[in-house]
């Protein structure tokens, strides 16, 4: 059975950092592209960032809105994805999901907020 | 706004069909397969079609995507109370290098 499992979320001030994780079984990893996904409170679903598989060398590609204060990396030892979100704004607040793009297995998600 | 065009609501009776479109352009839905999402309420979303016209094994057949040019559509025939949801598509666009959702439709069932 696929699985993603997402980590890590909580309650963070403006201009600070956090790491989620995205545990992940059922499938082999380095096979697969896994995106982040968020959704903002009563919004729909954004586009975060993407990290290719395996044959793409891991490539990573970000949206717009985060360029420059994320960053996606893997650890294939734990087949395990992570986020590292930087100089967080309000507007980062969300739920966050790992998935897979291209096939079916998302996460429950991890909620993030960014508040004083 | 949105990058794919989604209306933001339908509504169908049960039984009935009902049809949410997706547009885009020639450097998303025109050049990239288009996927399909539903998120029920309070839960994480869902493929539901895959490479345009594609159905994950246990989605049942009521559901149909198709693509033309630089739109794409999903048809929900047979129209269910379970059905009711918000719908997401989705697609690869390379003059942003991003992936684009549309901003969801909300399906009602009356």
């Amino acid at each position: 059975e696929v699985q993603l499992v997402e980590s890590g979320g909580g309650l963070v001030q403006p201009g600070g950092s956090l790491r989620l994780s995205c545990a992940t079984s059922g499938f082999i990893f380095s096979d697969h592209y896994i995106d982040w996904v968020r959704q903002a409170p009563g919004k729909g679903l954004e586009w975060v960032g993407r990290s290719r598989n395996k044959t793409k060398s891991y490539t990573t590609d970000y949206a717009a809105s985060v360029k420059g204060r994320f960053t996606i990396s893997r650890d294939a030892s734990k087949n395990s994805l992570y986020l590292q979100m930087n100089s967080l704004k309000s507007e980062d607040t969300a739920v966050y999901y790992c998935a897979r793009p291209m096939s079916d297995g998302w996460g429950q998600g991890t909620l993030v907020t960014v508040s004083s | 706004q949105s990058v794919l065009t989604q209306p933001p609501s339908e509504s169908g009776t049960p039984g009935q069909r009902v049809t949410i479109s997706c547009s885009g352009s020639s450097s998303s839905v025109g050049s990239y397969d288009v996927y399909w999402y539903q998120q029920l309420p309070g839960t994480a979303p869902k493929l539901l079609i895959y490479r345009n016209n594609q159905r994950p094994s246990g989605v049942p057949d009521r559901f149909s995507g198709s693509k033309s040019g630089a739109s794409a559509s999903l048809d929900i025939s047979g129209l269910r109370s379970e059905d009711e949801a918000d719908y997401y598509c989705a697609a690869w666009d390379h003059s942003l290098s991003a992936r684009v959702f549309g901003g969801g439709t909300k399906l009602t069932v009356l």
